[in-house]
C-alpha cells in the first residue's frame, strides 16, 4: 500500500521567507501528485496537480516540485505572508487503488 | 468559489440519532468521494462513487452508508451515530473520465457525537 509521509508536523517562520515543504511516497508508480491547503474548520482547496510525467508545476508564488524515482515532492512558497498559514497537504494517486494523502504540515508565519 | 456544498457545517447529536450529511456539486462530476479527517490525521476515504447508481466502500471501515440517485447528490446516512462517529466529513468530487483532474472539496461537516 502506498504510504505517504510530510515532514515536519508543523512549521513556524517568519514573513518574507520561503517555505519549503517535503512530502515523500513509498511507491514510486503513479499518476500524479496533488497539493492541497487546508484552512482550519475547513474543505481542501486544491494548489497544484503534477503529473507523473511532469517534473514541476509553478503557479505564482507556488512551485511543487515532483522526483518520482525517490519518493519525493517538495512545494516552495515564495515570500510567506501571514495569510499563507495553514495546514498542506499532499495526496499521492497511485498507478493501482485510490488517493492517499499524508497527515500534513501545519505552516505559521509570523508578521 | 465552492462549486460543492456540504450542510450542515457542524451537527451536535446524541446517540442513537439517525443522521444524514448532505454533499452537492454543481460542476457536472462523475466522480464524488467522501472522507473522514480526525485532527492532526490525515483523509481516510470511506466512500466512493462513480456515477450514478454506482456505490463503493473506501480503505477504512465505516458505518455509514451513501447513496447516488442523482449526479449531482450524494448523501452519507449514519443510522444510528455513536461517540465514535465524532469526526469532520468532506465530500468531494472530480471531473469524469480523467485520472488526472484535480479533486475539488467542499468545506466539510464537523459532527459530534455525544
Amino acid at each position: 500500500k502506498q504510504e505517504v509521509t510530510q515532514i515536519p508536523a508543523a512549521l513556524s517562520v517568519p514573513e518574507g521567507e520561503n517555505l519549503v515543504l517535503n512530502c515523500s511516497f513509498t511507491d514510486s508508480a503513479i499518476y500524479n501528485l496533488q497539493w492541497f491547503r487546508q484552512d482550519p474548520g475547513k474543505g481542501l482547496t486544491s494548489l497544484l496537480l503534477i503529473q507523473s510525467s511532469q517534473r514541476e508545476q509553478t503557479s505564482g508564488r507556488l512551485n511543487a516540485s515532483l522526483d518520482k524515482s525517490s519518493g519525493r515532492s517538495t512545494l516552495y512558497i515564495a515570500a510567506s505572508q501571514p495569510g499563507d498559514s495553514a495546514t498542506y497537504l499532499c495526496a499521492v494517486r497511485p498507478s493501482w487503488g485510490k488517493l492517499q494523502f499524508g497527515a500534513g504540515t501545519q505552516v505559521v508565519v509570523t508578521p | 468559489e465552492a462549486d460543492i456544498y456540504q450542510t450542515p457545517r457542524y451537527l451536535v447529536i446524541g446517540t442513537g440519532k439517525k443522521i444524514t450529511l448532505e454533499c452537492s456539486q454543481t460542476m457536472g462530476h462523475d466522480k464524488m468521494y467522501w472522507y473522514q479527517q480526525d485532527p492532526g490525521m490525515e483523509l481516510h476515504l470511506i466512500h466512493y462513487s462513480y456515477g450514478v447508481n454506482s456505490t463503493e466502500k473506501g480503505d477504512l471501515s465505516s458505518e455509514s452508508t451513501v447513496s447516488r440517485i442523482r449526479t449531482e447528490h450524494f448523501p452519507l446516512t449514519l443510522e444510528s451515530a455513536r461517540p465514535s462517529h465524532t469526526s469532520q466529513y468532506l465530500c468531494a468530487s472530480s471531473a469524469p473520465g480523467q485520472t488526472n483532474s484535480p479533486l475539488h472539496f467542499g468545506n466539510g461537516t464537523r459532527l459530534t457525537v455525544t
